[in-house]
């Protein structure tokens, strides 16, 4: 199992450009997010989902979409970026029934910066 | 929603010395903690969990204690090692919601001293 896949592991990007992250996942799980880790603020939640089809807000959604065509993948797009926007983001999956493991399997992350 | 606060932010020990990180939650009835350790450049990975119907978890040189109580949970590693070294990151799930929505606490740098 590759477990949780995200591209790219570095980009730069200008004030007001849009890009997509990419997250996979090979492990069938159900619960997947995203979140971004600052300095001194640890993981804050932007977007998560339960299923296919169903998402929902975290902590900090504004200026991020996302969406859950299939149960392996887990997109973040970013409308229009913005200074604020630096981060490293990952991604993270994990079983979404109580009888499993709850741990959540995090990606490699993906260094965002934006000039 | 859930908060969590995490006590020290930096955390200096020498080689062999316990460490010990704490952490408190606001939601009292929240029902599982986790703990992630995140070495420098690398992804956050689970160390150790607890859920709230037991008190203490041990696994080799770490544990996790659970005061339910006080609304406080700690990380305890004994006998420091130098690759013990990195970010500590406590969490916990609202009690509403989904369970896997998880509230990180701000990090603790840990460094062990040769």
């Amino acid at each position: 199992n590759a477990g949780v896949t995200q591209t790219p592991k570095f980009q730069v990007l200008k004030t007001g450009q849009s890009m997509t992250l990419q997250c996979a996942q090979d492990m069938n799980h159900e619960y997947m997010s995203w979140y971004r880790q600052d300095p001194g603020m640890g993981l804050r939640l932007i977007h998560y989902s339960v299923g296919a089809g169903i998402t929902d807000q975290g902590e900090v959604p504004n200026g991020y979409n996302v969406s859950r065509s299939t149960t392996e993948d887990f997109p973040l797009r970013l409308l229009s970026a913005a200074p604020s926007q630096t981060s490293v983001y990952f991604c993270a999956s994990t079983h979404l029934p109580s009888s499993v493991s709850q741990t959540q399997y995090f990606g490699p992350g993906t260094r965002l910066l934006v000039l | 929603g859930e908060n969590v606060e995490q006590h020290p932010s930096t955390l200096s020990v020498q080689e062999g010395d316990s460490a010990v990180i704490k952490c408190t939650y606001s939601d009292s009835a929240s029902n599982y903690f986790p703990w992630y350790k995140q070495e420098l450049g690398k992804r956050p990975q689970l160390i150790i969990d607890i859920r709230s119907n037991v008190g203490e978890k041990k696994d080799q040189r770490i544990a996790v204690t659970l005061n339910k109580t006080a609304k406080h949970f700690s990380l305890h590693i004994t006998e420091t090692q130098p690759e013990d070294s990195a970010v500590y990151f406590c969490a916990s799930p609202p009690s509403s919601g989904s369970a896997r929505q998880l509230t990180f606490g701000s990090g603790t740098q840990l460094t062990v001293l040769p």
